[in-house]
């Protein structure tokens, strides 16, 4: 596609449901990163993919949290048993690879209720 | 986890002034960039530096990645309307991981 896309845009769930947020890629990037971005704040790093391979989930902030790209476009982050902390934008980045310029998408509102 | 600083937080300028903002890490970084964010908008990169002294200008933007791997600039010349929104820094570290600054919200007067 022209960019990177996201969806959905928005989503409001009750705590404790669980949620996929959906990221798809600029067309032949190797690289994909998920973001989390809090309000008045720059993005969080979460984890990144180089193709199918999950490269580094350090940035994932507990085990509710995980993300996969089983055939090394679209990716999927989900969050299980949501809390209301949880609650922020949640962004994806693809890139070429490497140092190569990460384009963002619009990003997934988040709100735990 | 690392820490990018930015400074200042937020800026309030007269059109046609120049504007300057730095960043500054605890860590080394091998890559510096800077985006530029629009209300309700993803991060648009503006300058990437990969060097260590390095010092790009992309129009009315200079940017420069300071000796020390640890800090970086950015100045606008000339600020204009549109120049309004927040700024981050981004830090490209040895894991392959970018960790982004805390923002400087610009804003200016017509």
């Amino acid at each position: 596609g022209a960019g990177v896309s996201q969806s959905p845009r928005y989503k409001v769930t009750k705590r404790g449901q669980d949620v996929a947020l959906r990221c798809d890629p600029i067309s032949g990037h190797v690289s994909l990163y998920w973001y989390r971005q809090a309000l008045g704040q720059g993005p969080e790093f979460l984890t990144y993919f180089n193709y199918e391979a999950q490269q580094d989930k350090s940035g994932l902030p507990n085990d509710r949290f995980s993300a996969e790209r089983p055939e090394g476009s679209i990716s999927t982050l989900t969050i299980q048993r949501t809390e209301q902390r949880d609650s922020a934008m949640y962004r994806c980045a693809s890139s070429r690879g490497g140092t190569d310029t990460q384009y963002f998408g619009p990003g997934t509102r988040l709100t735990v209720l | 986890g690392q820490q990018l600083n930015q400074s200042p937080q937020s800026m309030f300028i007269q059109e046609g002034e120049d504007v300057s903002m730095n960043c500054t890490s605890s860590s080394i970084f091998n890559t510096w960039l800077w985006y530029k964010q629009d209300p309700g908008e993803g991060p648009v990169l503006l300058i990437a530096l990969y060097k260590a002294g390095e010092l790009t200008s992309n129009g009315r933007l200079t940017a420069q990645f300071g000796i020390t791997r640890k800090d970086s600039f950015l100045n606008i010349s000339a600020s204009i309307p549109s120049d309004v929104g927040i700024y981050f820094c981004a830090g490209l570290s040895t894991g392959n991981q970018f960790y982004f600054g805390t923002g400087t919200s610009l804003t200016v007067i017509p």
